[in-house]
């Protein structure tokens, strides 16, 4: 299995908070991406990043910003909860190194948000 | 754009029954298609993957063609077990700016009855 770990792994928050999930790897890939999942929706691309300080947006980005400050980590972070955004958050990685394009994931971080 | 339409769920069979679930997909040029199984309470994983026309994935029983002619990466197993029990995704992979991006179905759950 990759080593990917995402923290909390459950959160539950009041609306109009900051939350901030983190996503780690031990892979040294270069490619990290955000996803969330949602009844009847299946998976949908958040933010990805393809190295350091280098992210950009993906389908359903607006109320989330990310970060990527050193290779193994990967931050999403919603700057005021609402609760349309309460929902199951995967992050998953991939290398692309022999040009595989598969992505990993992460166990996931269930977000409740009242 | 990109696009990934599968069958809706939920599927119930019985143990050793016969498994299909249909997969379409809507791309510009050649996409690599794939199959992602969750279990409950769990994180996505890789069931298997193919990269051209006429490629066939398989693992744990499970296979899938890649059929350019009709856009279908239909996922088969021949006898399916309680354990085989999850929700089944199935997923193209697109380039864009640096990077590879995934396009999921909606999801299909299946039931296995013993």
């Amino acid at each position: 299995d990759a080593g990917i770990t995402q923290s909390p792994r459950h959160k539950v928050t009041e609306t109009g908070t900051p939350v901030t999930l983190r996503c780690h790897q031990t892979e040294n890939h270069r490619y990290m991406y955000w996803y969330r999942q949602d009844p009847g929706h299946g998976l949908r691309l958040i933010h990805y990043s393809y190295g350091v300080k280098d992210t950009d947006k993906g389908e359903v980005s607006d109320g989330y910003s990310v970060s990527r400050s050193k290779t193994e980590d990967f931050l999403l972070t919603l700057e005021s909860a609402t609760s349309s955004q309460t929902s199951v958050y995967f992050c998953a990685i991939s290398s692309l190194a022999g040009g595989t394009d598969t992505q990993y994931f992460g166990p996931g971080t269930r977000l409740t948000v009242l | 754009g990109d696009s990934v339409t599968q069958m809706e769920g939920p599927v119930t069979l019985s143990e050793e029954a016969f498994l299909t679930i249909n997969c379409t997909y809507t791309a510009t040029g050649y996409p690599s298609l794939f199959w992602y199984v969750q279990y409950p309470g769990e994180g996505l994983q890789l069931l298997l993957k193919a990269t051209k026309a006429d490629d066939k994935g398989s693992n744990k029983g499970f296979e899938a063609t890649y059929r350019k002619e009709t856009t279908s990466f239909h996922l088969e197993k021949g006898s399916v077990q309680v354990s085989d029990s999850a929700v089944y995704f199935c997923a193209l992979a697109s380039s864009g700016a640096g990077s590879y991006q995934l396009t999921f179905g909606k999801g299909t759950k299946l039931s296995v009855i013993p």
